[in-house]
């Protein structure tokens, strides 16, 4: 069976400071992959996605990056954090299709910048 | 691109009683239709989902119907149960890269 990691779970960083998050899948191979930020506990903001290794799509020009070095590793970056930074980011991840599907979602990355 | 709204933002609801959340969404080409529940500090769970090609699904006590030409969709969930009470999203998408589009979420209170 297929299963999402995600980690860490919670993350208190100071303003400035770098951010790496890292998502893996286990079970499946060539997912698509995505990074989503929900804030304030609500609306879910779709911010990368990737269809193979090294093949990123930015949906929200912004302070993060992401980087798919393997075909089942999905990282979120930041080289500087702001506080606007905050909030709620889930990896997702979505078998490979001519029609979308279903996706999976982990369960998410608390982040706090103070 | 596509735009999803959701009503109501909040719903409560006796236990046993149903709850009808809807959604509507602007692009006439999209042709899935996830519903996700979220649970306090958990990530979404799909818990239904319909194609363009169906109009009704029913999963025990859920069900999801879908209108095309009026462009909306909603979740019914009968006989509400406590554990029922999470925040749910609908979502839309027309794009072979999966990507979805979230409603704002409906936060559903069920009460003893």
């Amino acid at each position: 069976s297929q299963t999402i990691h995600q980690w860490p779970a919670t993350l208190v960083q100071p303003v400035g400071s770098p951010l790496s998050l890292e998502c893996t899948v286990e079970g499946t191979s060539n997912p698509n992959l995505y990074w989503y930020r929900q804030a304030a506990g609500r609306g879910l903001q779709l911010l990368f996605y990737s269809v193979g290794i090294g093949q990123i799509s930015s949906e929200v020009p912004q302070n993060l990056s992401a980087s798919r070095p393997q075909d089942r590793q999905f990282i979120l970056s930041s080289k500087k954090l702001l506080l606007s930074d905050s909030g709620f980011y889930l990896c997702a991840w979505m078998r490979q299709g001519r029609v979308p599907s279903g996706y999976t979602f982990g369960s998410g990355t608390r982040l706090t910048v103070v | 691109g596509e735009n999803v709204e959701q009503h109501p933002s909040t719903l409560s609801v006796q236990e046993g009683d149903s709850a009808v959340i809807k959604c509507t969404y602007s692009d006439s080409a999209s042709n899935y239709f996830p519903w996700y529940k979220q649970e306090l500090g958990k990530g979404p769970q799909l818990i239904i989902d319909i194609r363009s090609n169906v109009g009704e699904k029913k999963d025990q006590r859920i069900a999801v119907t879908l209108n095309k030409t009026a462009k909306h969709f909603s979740l019914h969930i009968t006989e509400t149960q406590p554990e029922d009470s999470a925040v749910y999203f609908c979502a839309a998408s027309n794009d072979s890269w999966g990507k979805l589009q979230f409603g704002a979420g409906t936060q559903v209170v069920v009460t003893p």
